[in-house]
């Protein structure tokens, strides 16, 4: 099986630009969840999404925001970027409910590296 | 205030050593706990605990944890250069499939 891609994997922007990236889950997974990572906070979470549903939120403001379709590859945007934002961001599939078993395994994407000059 | 606290944030070793990591957990409506490798990459899955007491294995990798104290220890024996990298924790928490609360990571170095 294909793991989790992240297009594109570096990406430079400027202050004020917006930026989308691109996310497709091992096939069959249903769940896809994004995380930041800079090094001074950490792996933090974003945003998680379910059958096209924005399932639970972290606390970032509304720059972030996402979407899922319905072959479950998911999208990020973030308007408006400042320099702060220049960090790795990862996607997480999970296989989510399935016939009644649950597992809470996450496998990661490589990540998309966004630098904000 | 939900918090992962991992400890030490970084540990330098020689080849063959033992190590111990740790990781220290207030989540609120806690499911299970996540151990995971990051090295020049995305982090990739070590082990999923979810039951006190219980230790799991692979190779020699092996981790516990302890529900009543909060806390999950990630062992590592023998260690190789290749066991270089941050290790993370994660701790999941809340609703229908929940989410992921990481810690900072514990930064290995093991020297040959």
């Amino acid at each position: 099986k294909a793991g989790v891609t992240q297009t594109p994997r570096y990406l430079i922007k400027t202050r004020g630009q917006q930026v989308t990236l691109s996310c497709s889950p091992i096939s069959g997974h249903r769940s896809v969840s994004w995380y930041q990572q800079t090094p001074g906070q950490g792996l933090q979470f974003l945003f998680e999404y379910f059958s096209e549903t924005q399932r639970n939120k972290g606390n970032f403001p509304g720059r972030f925001s996402g979407r899922q379709f319905s072959n479950s590859r998911s999208e990020m945007n973030v308007s408006t970027l400042e320099l702060g934002d220049s960090a790795l961001y990862l996607c997480a599939s999970s296989p989510a409910l399935v016939a009644g078993s649950r597992t809470d395994t996450q496998y990661f994407g490589p990540g998309t590296r966004l630098t904000v000059l | 205030e939900d918090k992962v606290v991992q400890s030490p944030l970084s540990l330098v070793v020689h080849e063959g050593d033992t190590v111990t990591l740790n990781c220290s957990y207030e989540v609120t409506n806690f499911r299970s706990l996540l151990w995971y490798k990051q090295e020049k990459k995305a982090p990739t899955f070590l082990f999923m605990l979810t039951s006190s007491g219980i230790e799991k294995k692979s190779g020699r990798l092996s981790s516990i944890l302890d529900k009543k104290e909060l806390f999950s220890i990630l062992n590592i024996t023998a260690t190789q250069t290749g066991d270089s990298a941050i290790y993370l924790c994660a701790g999941r928490y809340g609703g229908s499939q929940g989410n992921l609360i990481f810690g900072k990571g514990t930064k290995l170095s093991v020297k040959p």
